[in-house]
């Protein structure tokens, strides 16, 4: 089955800092790729997805791209706000369509 | 759209007793799942269905049932509930095979409380 390697948080940063966070996955055929967003007592939804190698997803000024030959799915922010304190999942979506998720990185930015 | 629906969204239980977790989409999607996260963790698959009349074992479905006798239901059931099963539900719902590109809808989650 898929499973996925979502780099350890917490993460704890300043406004206006840079925010990266590591994943790599393994997943059965081609998958589709997707960062998913989880704010304070609610659910998960999407912040954005990549669907072939080399793609780009972004979103509210997140980016990730699908980088096939490393099998990762970096998420990036080049300047954080304190809205943007949540707790990000990366999830791949391979040819079971069983979909699994990352352990999840807490990221708190301080004003 | 509702999206997906769980109830109820907080539930407390003693030791030994029953529930059903109702999850519903109003989205025509042929997958749903649960999950289950534990503080501070990441989501476990519980069990997950790929259409009516389908259903399959997810990574943790020790102490669970589901049934999904209709594309829009998939409620989960605890028997005899146990302190080990405390934490926060989540049903979701993706269109499924042949929508490669297809993004999962989740509910607000289910706090459950085993006391």
């Amino acid at each position: 089955g898929d499973s996925v390697t979502q780099m350890e948080g917490p993460v704890t940063l300043s406004e206006e800092a840079f925010l990266t966070i590591n994943c790599t996955y393994t997943a059965t055929g081609y998958p589709s790729l997707f960062w998913y967003v989880q704010y304070p007592g609610e659910g998960l939804q999407l912040l954005l997805k990549a669907t072939k190698a080399d793609d780009k997803g972004s979103n509210k000024g997140f980016e990730a791209t699908y980088r096939k030959e490393t099998t990762s799915f970096h998420l990036e922010k080049g300047s954080v706000q304190v809205s943007d304190s949540a707790v990000y999942f990366c999830a791949p979506l391979g040819g079971d369509y069983k979909l699994s998720f990352g352990a999840g990185t807490t990221v708190t930015v301080r004003a | 759209n509702a999206g997906v629906t769980q109830t109820p969204k907080f539930r407390i239980l003693k030791i030994g007793q029953s529930m059903t977790l109702q999850c519903t989409q109003d989205m025509n999607h042929n997958y749903m799942y649960w999950y289950r996260q534990d503080p501070g963790m990441g989501l476990k698959l519980i069990y997950y269905s790929v259409g009516a009349g389908i259903t399959d074992k997810g990574e943790v479905p020790n102490g669970y049932n589901v049934s999904r006798s209709t594309t829009e239901d998939f409620p989960l059931r605890l028997e005899l509930a146990a302190p080990s099963q405390t934490s926060v539900y989540f049903c979701a719902s993706t269109y499924g095979e042949g929508v490669r590109n297809t993004e999962a809808f989740f509910g607000q989650g289910t706090r459950l409380t085993v006391v």
